[in-house]
């Protein structure tokens, strides 16, 4: 089956530094990932839509300054958070489609990030 | 913002009884489907159903739709221990293929 990996699986960092995760495709090709973020007992939030090649699209209340997202190629999607402060401290959650352009295919999770600020 | 509502927000059955869980959502979509989330993981892809069905089975899970009402359930029969998660649906609308999801809700089977 379609595995997306998404890496590291934790990380601490202090106050002010920016932390990089990576999300993978790992059998298939994903023009599009989508990254969310989830608050402990609370429900996953959409961020973004990663687009290969092109920008991507910030939902709405999301800082496309502080959460940088590169998808340089057709399997690899990054979410840089820059300048991480300890409200940025969550579970985040890479996803990708394998089923192309289509938009009734399920979406393949990795395993999350959890990120916590000091 | 979120799409869908979820009832109950947690659910303790015990093992071997059925788990019924509802989910309500806002605006139109192409489909609609389930996933669970066992605590600190990622999601686990369960079950899509389009908008043009109205009921799908996959071992034991057993979803409805109910575009009228656009509302939907997950039925998961004969529970077992190993079902304890959180399950969460999740509409699928536009052409992006991204989901917004519903609150969730937290299954706890007790043995």
């Amino acid at each position: 089956g379609a595995v997306v990996s998404q890496h590291p699986s934790w990380v601490i960092c202090k106050s002010g530094t920016s932390v990089k995760i990576e999300c993978r495709s790992l059998d298939f090709q994903a023009t599009t990932m989508f990254w969310y973020r989830q608050f402990p007992k609370q429900s996953l939030m959409l961020m973004a839509t990663s687009n290969e090649g092109s920008k991507a699209t910030y939902e709405q209340g999301v800082e496309k300054d502080k959460f940088l997202i590169n998808h340089a190629s057709l399997t690899l999607s990054t979410l840089t958070v820059t300048s991480a402060h300890p409200e940025d401290s969550s579970f985040y959650i890479c996803s990708a489609e394998s089923g192309g352009a289509s938009y009734n295919s399920p979406l393949h999770f990795g395993n999350g990030t959890r990120l916590t600020v000091t | 913002s979120q799409q869908g509502e979820e009832d109950p927000q947690a659910l303790s059955i015990q093992e071997g009884e059925n788990a019924t869980m509802n989910c309500s959502y806002k605006t139109s979509i192409n489909n609609l489907q389930w996933y669970r989330q066992n605590s600190g993981r990622g999601l686990v892809h369960l079950i899509l159903i389009r908008s043009n069905e109205r009921e799908k089975h996959s071992g034991r899970l057993r979803v409805t739709l109910d575009t009228s009402k656009k509302s939907s359930s997950l039925l998961i029969t004969a529970s077992r221990a190993a079902d304890t998660a959180s399950y969460f649906c999740a509409g699928s609308s536009g052409n992006t293929g991204k989901l917004i999801f519903g609150q969730g809700t937290t299954l706890q089977v007790k043995p």
